[in-house]
């Protein structure tokens, strides 16, 4: 079966652009995942869907992050104005109903110069 | 609320020896582990989880994982590491939540393996 699908692979934007992030999960999982991963750290979960619903964004800074996944199947993840340090590899992942495993695509490395 | 505590930023061994990553968690349900693997430049692969099954966990590539509960211990052991070992490892706890399952990532260790 296809993997957890994320682009671009890369992206270099300027601080105060903005930037998104696409994520194609595995088909017929219903949770997904954008974990932020800054270099040297474990992946940080940002915020968890259960299909097109919201069930954890504790840890979004909402100020400039947004994410939706309008038809509960893919997703995107916007950062605007993006800061210096929110330089990082963003991850998607996805899980299976009552399934413990996420899956994780290759994420996507941003750099905000 | 659920945590993961690895102990040492980077582990390095001969080529051959033993390999010892190790985790501790804290989970106020029984909880869910995993270990995953990541290459650089690379997602994050699964090693192996434990889900209130046997104790002794084993995985891919040889590596297996013991979880003791009197010691909120989940430790990664491999007994003869391989140079292909290198890379980075993350030890992680999830518990069931409304919405599915949230999993927590430990801060990683980096497994060095010299020839």
């Amino acid at each position: 079966e296809a993997g957890v699908a994320q682009s671009p692979r890369y992206k270099i934007i300027e601080k105060r652009q903005s930037v998104a992030f696409w994520c194609n999960p595995i088909s017929g999982h219903a949770t997904l995942y954008w974990y932020q991963q800054i270099l040297g750290q474990g992946p940080k979960l940002l915020i968890q869907f259960q299909n097109n619903g919201v069930v954890d964004d504790s840890q979004l800074p909402k100020d400039r992050f947004s994410a939706e996944r309008l038809k509960g199947v893919d997703s995107t993840l916007k950062i605007q104005p993006a800061k210096l340090e929110d330089s990082a590899v963003y991850l998607c992942a996805s899980s299976p109903p009552r399934n413990t495993e996420a899956f994780f695509g290759q994420g996507t490395r941003l750099t905000v110069v | 609320a659920q945590s993961v505590t690895q102990l040492g930023s980077h582990v390095s061994v001969s080529e051959g020896a033993l390999v010892l990553l190790r985790c501790n968690y804290s989970s106020s349900v029984p909880p869910y582990l995993f270990w995953y693997v990541q290459y650089p430049n690379q997602g994050l692969q699964l090693l192996l989880k434990y889900t209130s099954a046997a104790t002794l966990v084993k995985g891919i590539n040889g590596f297996e994982a013991e979880f003791k509960k009197s010691e909120t211990s989940f430790h990664l052991t491999k007994p003869s590491a391989h140079m292909s070992d290198a890379a980075e490892y993350f030890c992680a706890v999830s518990d069931p939540g409304t919405g599915g399952f949230k999993t927590i990532f430990g801060a990683g260790t980096r497994l060095f393996v010299k020839a």
